[in-house]
């Protein structure tokens, strides 16, 4: 069974700049959720889906971020215009509905560096 | 609010020895507690979980956490380390009485086992 995975692994781009990550999460996982780690902070809850539906946004951080998750499979997350702030490592989750759904299984993370 | 804190930016041991990696945690509710690992250029792992039951908990490669309701805590431990154990360990925390998604990290511990 393949993991998730996010792409791409590492992105370098200028203050101003849009940047796309996205997340393929596990093939029938109908939870899917984005992080950010920032400089060996704690890892912060960005966002969940559940389906294609956002049920949980509180932790964008502000209206430069944007997720999108259309037709429930893969997502992306959009950061419009990127600031020096928002860089970081940006982690993608996915989990399965039932009696599983405690445990997330994360992506190898996307490295984003604004300069 | 909800919060992790692990007191221990890093944590160092001899091979062989006993470890523990400390977490203490603060829910409105009841908790679920989560212990995370992560290897380097690799996304987190699910080590081991709390939900409801027996306070110590078994998990993967030779961990165990023990829930400790009075002190707030969910230390991580292993009866004798070994030199791949060393990785980046994170605690988590999500509310059961919100019966919300959002997970909260702590900021990590980086375990080195000596050979």
């Amino acid at each position: 069974e393949a993991g998730v995975t996010q792409f791409p692994s590492h992105s370098v781009i200028e203050k101003g700049q849009t940047v796309t990550l996205r997340c393929d999460p596990i093939s029938g996982h109908d939870n899917l959720y984005w992080y950010r780690r920032v400089m060996g902070k704690e890892i912060k809850f960005l966002l969940h889906f559940v389906k294609e539906s956002k049920q949980d946004e509180s932790g964008m951080p502000n209206n430069r971020f944007l997720a999108e998750r259309t037709g429930g499979t893969y997502s992306t997350l959009k950061v419009q215009p990127a600031e020096l702030e928002d860089s970081g490592v940006y982690f993608c989750a996915s989990s399965q509905r039932g009696v599983n759904y405690y445990e997330q299984y994360f992506g190898p993370g996307t490295r984003l560096t604004v300069t | 609010a909800q919060s992790v804190a692990q007191p221990e930016d890093q944590v160092n041991v001899a091979e062989g020895n006993p470890l523990t990696v400390k977490c203490t945690y603060s829910v409105s509710g009841n908790p679920y507690l989560f212990w995370y690992v992560q290897y380097p250029n690799r996304g987190l792992q699910f080590l081991l979980k709390y939900i409801t039951g027996d306070n110590l908990v078994k998990g993967s490669y030779g961990f165990e956490a023990e829930f400790n309701k009075s002190q707030t805590s969910f230390h991580l431990k292993k009866p004798s380390a070994l030199v791949s154990d060393s990785a980046l360990y994170f605690c988590a925390v999500r509310d059961a009485g919100t019966g919300g998604f959002k997970t909260i990290f702590g900021a990590g511990t980086r375990l080195f086992v000596k050979a």
